[in-house]
């Protein structure tokens, strides 16, 4: 059974910080990673998608990794603002089409 | 185009009612997903539909059941509704192998 594993719970920078969020899983028999975010009592935006045959993904600001023989994803914000506060999470797709995800990460990202 | 949509976003009901949330996936996405956030659990597999048959089912009681139609809109009913139900619902959509795109949510309170 896939479990996916976010240490910290909780971040808290201030702006223009570089920083890293990880997110590890058991099972490296997945066929991609997303990283959503989630803003309170809203819904998740999907972030970045990672194929299971790729090495990481980028968009903007965003740059996320997958190392699946290590079961390791990461998520590097660059130059953090404000608005990027919110609730961070990633998740496997396994062969059943089935997302697991991790707790979340709460990022709060101080002026 | 238009993104997941989800009806009603807010529910009241009480103990032992039956209560039935709707999801319109995005015009062409052929699965559908649901999945129950809390604050304990995370975000945990309910079922996916794919051209209306159940492909996958999550680890609940059968009180929790769902349906999807020739639209590929999709419909899931909670019966015998307990405190521990409360909770916000997510519907998902997506095409094989790109990302899931999630709806807003409904909110169920029961008192």
């Amino acid at each position: 059974k896939q479990e996916v594993t976010q240490i910290p719970a909780a971040l808290s920078v201030p702006e223009g910080e570089n920083l890293v969020l990880n997110c590890s899983f058991t099972d490296s028999a997945i066929y991609n990673l997303q990283w959503f975010r989630q803003d309170p009592g809203k819904g998740l935006t999907s972030l970045l998608l990672i194929q299971s045959s790729q090495r990481e993904q980028t968009s903007g600001r965003l740059n996320a990794s997958l190392d699946k023989s290590s079961g390791r994803s990461t998520l590097y914000i660059a130059a953090s603002q404000p608005g990027d506060s919110a609730t961070y999470l990633c998740a496997t797709t396994g062969a059943n089409s089935k997302l697991t995800f991790g707790k979340g990460i709460t990022l709060s990202v101080r002026p | 185009k238009a993104g997941v949509t989800q009806t009603p976003r807010y529910l009241i009901k009480t103990r032992g009612q039956q209560v039935t949330l709707s999801c319109s996936p995005i015009s062409g996405h052929r699965s559908v997903s649901w999945y129950q956030q809390t604050p304990g659990q995370g975000l945990q597999f309910l079922f996916e539909y794919f051209s209306e048959t159940q492909r996958n089912k999550g680890n609940f009681p059968g009180r929790f059941s769902g349906r999807q139609f020739s639209n590929s809109r999709s419909e899931m009913n909670v019966s015998t509704l307990e405190l521990g139900d409360s909770a916000l619902y997510l519907c998902a959509s997506s095409l094989a192998g790109h990302r899931v795109v999630f709806g807003p949510g409904t909110r169920l309170t029961v008192l």
